[in-house]
């Protein structure tokens, strides 16, 4: 029972470094998304996609990219990390009208 | 646009009694979904209960439950019986049910803390 898997868990960049998050999921689910979380804040969309080849832009978007080239896999890009990236991102995914299924997140830090 | 509030940062109450959270959103749609989600010191993200706007019964799940006013635009997770278990930060959220959109709408979150 996997569900919804992120790796990695933990990661330090330097500013201007690159870095991809994966999320992989076994549940078959058409939907993915991308959220990061912030002290005090709830959780905001960078982007999701809606089926295998397909992304869109959610409500924080810049600074970063995604690819959805299989199904089950929800790639994140951070070309050139900012000390503002620093979060903690979250992957999830569902059905149509479902709930989302979360994975353990991952804490980065941009120094 | 939808918006969710979650006006209690944090709540407090002692183990075994019973704590409500509060939670109103805003929306011109008849038709969506709303839930509630927990995410404990650990910060995997635990779904606790699900409610469909068109249902007029409380959804319920052992201790958790909610009063769901539709017409209010109200959305308050109800804890009985609290346990330790239970300290966490809890989310409530919106989905549409409109095939064009996918997003949830999040609250701030509040911090519940069970004094033993």
């Amino acid at each position: 029972n996997a569900g919804v898997t992120q790796t990695p868990k933990f990661r330090v960049l330097k500013t201007g470094q690159s870095m991809t998050l994966l999320c992989a999921q076994d549940m078959n689910h058409e939907y993915m998304y991308w959220y990061r979380q912030d002290p005090g804040m709830g959780l905001r969309l960078i982007h999701y996609s809606v089926g295998e080849g397909t992304t869109a832009k959610g409500e924080v978007p810049d600074g970063y990219n995604v690819s959805r080239l299989k199904k089950q896999n929800f790639l994140l890009g951070l070309e050139s990390a900012a000390p503002s990236q620093t979060s903690v991102y979250f992957c999830a995914s569902s059905h149509e009208f479902t709930e989302a299924f979360f994975g353990q997140g991952t804490r980065l830090t941009v120094v | 646009a939808q918006t969710v509030t979650q006006s209690q940062p944090e709540m407090s109450v002692q183990e075994a009694e019973t704590v409500t959270l509060s939670c109103t959103y805003d929306t011109s749609e008849s038709d969506y979904y709303l839930f509630w989600y927990k995410q404990p010191p650990s910060r995997q993200m635990i779904l606790v209960i699900r409610q469909e706007a068109y249902k007029q019964q409380n959804a319920t799940e052992n201790r958790f439950s909610v009063n769901f006013q539709k017409a209010a635009k109200s959305f308050s997770l109800k804890i009985s019986d609290s346990q330790l278990g239970d300290a966490a930060m809890y989310f409530c959220a919106y989905r549409s049910a409109l095939g064009s959109n996918y997003q949830l709408i999040w609250g701030a979150g509040t911090k519940l803390i069970i004094k033993p």
